[in-house]
């Protein structure tokens, strides 16, 4: 089946220093990727679109400055969360469209735990 | 996208069947409803998809009557490890659309 990694799986930082988390497709392609934020006991929050070969769209309220998409190939996406903060601590999943016939099924990563200290 | 409503959470016990319910009431023509499964610290995972009528896996089944404006997944004979949110989601069959998530119903499955 199709899969999508994500690396790191967890990470600490130090405040106001950068992030990079990388979101794969190690099987399939995918020209579109998805970021969401998910917060303890809470749903999951899209925070932008991965356009493979254009810029990212980002969600009402997500500061593109500060969390910076990176569409590299048809099987990488990176999230670079810039000068972190204790409130950007979060647990940060990826996803990524596989058309299945008549069908569609987004595939997600395992996510990456972000803490800021 | 569709507004999806579920119980915030639901208590069973192992062996029994859970039907957890959905309401869509403004799924729009092209929309399936979708369900995910979220464990702790994981990513979702992809359940079952349906548009009308009945849809069975190997996992779990899907019950959407003629209306649309409701769907119930159903789980057989849960266990321990079925633990955990699920998430129903009304969304157009396209391969670029973001996934909007409600909060999810948050079963307890105890022993």
């Amino acid at each position: 089946g199709a899969v999508v990694s994500q690396h790191p799986s967890r990470v600490i930082c130090k405040s106001g220093t950068s992030v990079k988390i990388e979101c794969r497709s190690l099987d399939f392609q995918a020209t579109t990727m998805f970021w969401y934020r998910q917060f303890p006991k809470k749903s999951l929050m899209l925070m932008a679109t991965s356009n493979e070969g254009s810029k990212a769209t980002y969600e009402q309220g997500v500061e593109k400055d500060k969390f910076l998409i990176n569409h590299a190939s048809l099987t990488l996406s990176t999230l670079t969360v810039t000068s972190a903060h204790p409130e950007d601590s979060s647990f940060y999943i990826c996803s990524a469209p596989l058309g299945r016939g008549d069908y569609n099924e987004q595939f997600f990563g395992p996510g990456t735990r972000l803490t800021v200290l | 996208l569709a507004k999806t409503t579920q119980p915030i959470s639901m208590d069973s016990y192992e062996g029994q069947e859970v039907n957890i319910t959905c309401s869509h009431n403004n799924i729009a023509t092209n929309d399936y409803i979708t369900w995910y499964q979220q464990f702790p610290s994981q990513g979702p995972r992809f359940i079952i998809q349906g548009y009308k009528t009945k849809v069975t896996n190997e996992v779990a089944s899907l019950f959407i009557p003629a209306d649309r404006k409701s769907s119930t997944l159903s789980l057989p004979r849960v266990s321990l490890s079925d633990t955990a949110v699920y998430y129903c989601l009304a969304l157009s069959n396209n391969a670029g659309n973001m996934l909007t998530f409600g909060g999810g119903t948050r079963l307890m499955v105890k022993p």
